[in-house]
């Protein structure tokens, strides 16, 4: 299985929103909404920011918002801050009942 | 609250094998899966397995499914990841993470680098 493919890095000023896509096949994403997104900090564990499409786990902030168009998902931040500043892996349960992970995107707050 | 606290580093030769742990506290252990990922240091993340601590079900990859055992002992509430026949390409951090639905991870241990040299 291959990774999902996202872009390798994004940029953008504090206060700004910026857009991280992620994009697979029909097998990759299966017939359901499980696509969720994890945002890594340098020598950290993985943090998921958004479940299940476009859901926020208790505790993450309301400025990052997720959705799905096909077989592309998106995870969007808004309101930029230098906290922000970290790699984002997607991620998508797969009609072979296994997960694969985007190759992440490493955001750079300007 | 709850917590995955992983065993410590491991330096393992080629051609041997590793057994990582992962100790589960602050919830119901038997009522979710663990999941195991590893991340080579600099690069992305790679899906290995699941396992079911209530009824012993387990998911593997299929690149590595014969030589990579998940179990669990629900007495110690403690799950582990067995790699045999290591190489160099096995040289990573490697996470547990407890399943809250089938695709997402909350939370994450706190990972375990395996080195594999000689």
């Amino acid at each position: 299985q291959s990774a999902l493919t996202q872009p390798a890095s994004v940029s953008g000023s504090p206060g700004q929103s910026i857009t991280i896509s992620c994009t697979g096949t029909s097998n990759d994403f299966g017939d359901s909404d499980y696509v969720s997104w994890y945002q890594q900090h340098p020598g950290e564990a993985p943090k998921v920011v958004i479940s299940d499409v476009s859901n926020r786990p208790s505790g993450v902030s309301n400025r990052f918002s997720g959705s799905k168009s096909g077989n592309t998902a998106s995870l969007t931040i808004s309101g930029l801050q230098p906290e922000d500043e970290a790699d984002y892996f997607c991620s998508s349960y797969t009609s072979t009942n296994t997960v694969v992970f985007g190759g992440g995107t490493k955001l750079t707050v300007l | 609250q709850v917590q995955l606290v992983q065993s410590g580093p491991e330096v393992k030769q080629p051609g041997a094998s590793v057994k990582v742990s992962c100790k589960a506290s602050g919830y119901s252990f038997a009522n979710f899966d663990i999941t195991w990922v590893r991340q080579v240091p600099g690069q992305g993340l790679e899906w290995m397995g699941r396992i079911s601590p209530n009824t012993g079900n387990r998911k593997y990859i299929e690149r590595v499914q014969d030589r990579l055992t998940l179990t669990t002992d629900t007495s110690r509430t403690t799950a582990y990841l067995e790699l045999r026949s290591l190489t160099s390409d096995d040289t990573a951090v490697y996470y547990c993470a407890r399943g809250r639905s089938l695709n997402w991870f909350d939370p994450w241990g706190q990972g375990t680098l395996v080195t594999v040299s000689s």
